[in-house]
C-alpha cells in the first residue's frame, strides 16, 4: 500500500534554533502534500497545503515566515520550523494526496516537536 | 466555518462488545466524510468514507451511514477486538476543497481482553 514517511519521528532542539522536517511519499507521486499540527488530546489542524513546484498555501493564522514549506519534488516535502520556541513545540504530521487513481489522501507517523 | 465535533474518550470496553462513536458536523453544501483510524506508534489510516447522503462506508466490521438529516456520520462496529484499540478521527472535506480535511476531536478507544 501507499506509504509516507517523515523524518525525522522526533526532535529536541534549543530555543531559536531552526528544525527541519521531511515528509516523502514512498510508492507514489504526490503534487500535493498537506502540513497538520496536533497538539495534546487535540485534532489535528491543517497549517499548509504544499504545491510542488509552487508556494505553498496557508490557513489563516499561520506564519508562513516562520513554518518554511518547500515542495522541491513529487516525493518530498519539507517543513522548516524557524526560530523555534516552547509554543511551537507540538505533533506535525504531513499527508500526501496519491497522483494516481486513487486521490486518497496518505499520512505519515508524525514527528514529535519539542523546544526547550 | 466546517467542523466536527466526535464524542470524547476514551472509550473502554470489553472485547466483542458493541462500539459507536458519534460524530456530527457543521458544513455548507454536501461534503464527503471520513472516519481515520490511528494505531499506537502509526499514521492516520482511512477506515471508511461515505461521499453522499445515505451512503454507508463499510470496513473491517465497522460502518457509518451519511445522515444529511442529522449531520451525522456515527461509527460502529458489532464486536469489537483488542486489535481495534486505537484513536478514531472524524473528518470531512467539502467537494470542492481540494482534499482539505477537516478532523474532529478524535476518540481513543480502548478493548480489554
Amino acid at each position: 500500500g501507499a506509504v509516507v514517511s517523515q523524518h525525522p519521528s522526533w526532535v529536541i532542539c534549543k530555543s531559536g534554533t531552526s528544525v527541519k522536517i521531511e515528509c516523502r511519499s514512498l510508492d507514489f507521486q504526490a503534487t500535493t502534500m498537506f502540513w497538520y499540527r496536533q497538539f495534546p488530546k487535540q485534532s489535528l489542524m491543517l497549517m499548509a497545503t504544499s504545491n510542488e513546484g509552487s508556494k505553498a498555501t496557508y490557513e489563516q493564522g499561520v506564519e508562513k515566515d516562520k513554518f518554511l514549506i518547500n515542495h522541491a519534488s513529487l516525493t518530498l516535502s519539507t517543513l522548516t520550523v524557524t526560530s523555534a520556541h516552547p509554543e511551537d513545540s507540538s505533533f506535525y504530521i504531513c499527508s500526501a494526496r496519491d497522483d494516481g487513481t486513487r486521490n486518497e489522501q496518505f499520512f505519515g507517523p508524525g514527528t514529535r516537536l519539542t523546544v526547550l | 466555518g466546517d467542523s466536527v465535533t466526535q464524542m470524547e474518550g476514551p472509550v473502554t470496553l470489553s472485547e466483542e462488545a458493541f462500539l459507536t462513536i458519534n460524530c456530527t458536523y457543521t458544513a455548507t453544501g454536501y461534503p464527503s466524510l471520513f472516519w481515520y483510524v490511528q494505531y499506537p506508534g502509526e499514521g492516520l489510516q482511512l477506515l471508511l468514507k461515505a461521499t453522499k447522503a445515505d451512503d454507508k462506508g463499510s470496513n473491517k466490521g465497522f460502518e457509518a451511514t451519511y445522515r444529511k438529516e442529522t449531520t451525522s456520520f456515527h461509527l460502529e462496529k458489532g464486536s469489537v477486538q483488542v486489535s481495534d484499540s486505537a484513536v478514531y478521527f472524524c473528518a470531512l472535506t467539502p467537494k470542492a476543497a481540494g482534499n482539505k480535511l477537516t478532523f474532529g476531536g478524535g476518540t481513543r478507544v480502548l478493548v480489554k481482553p
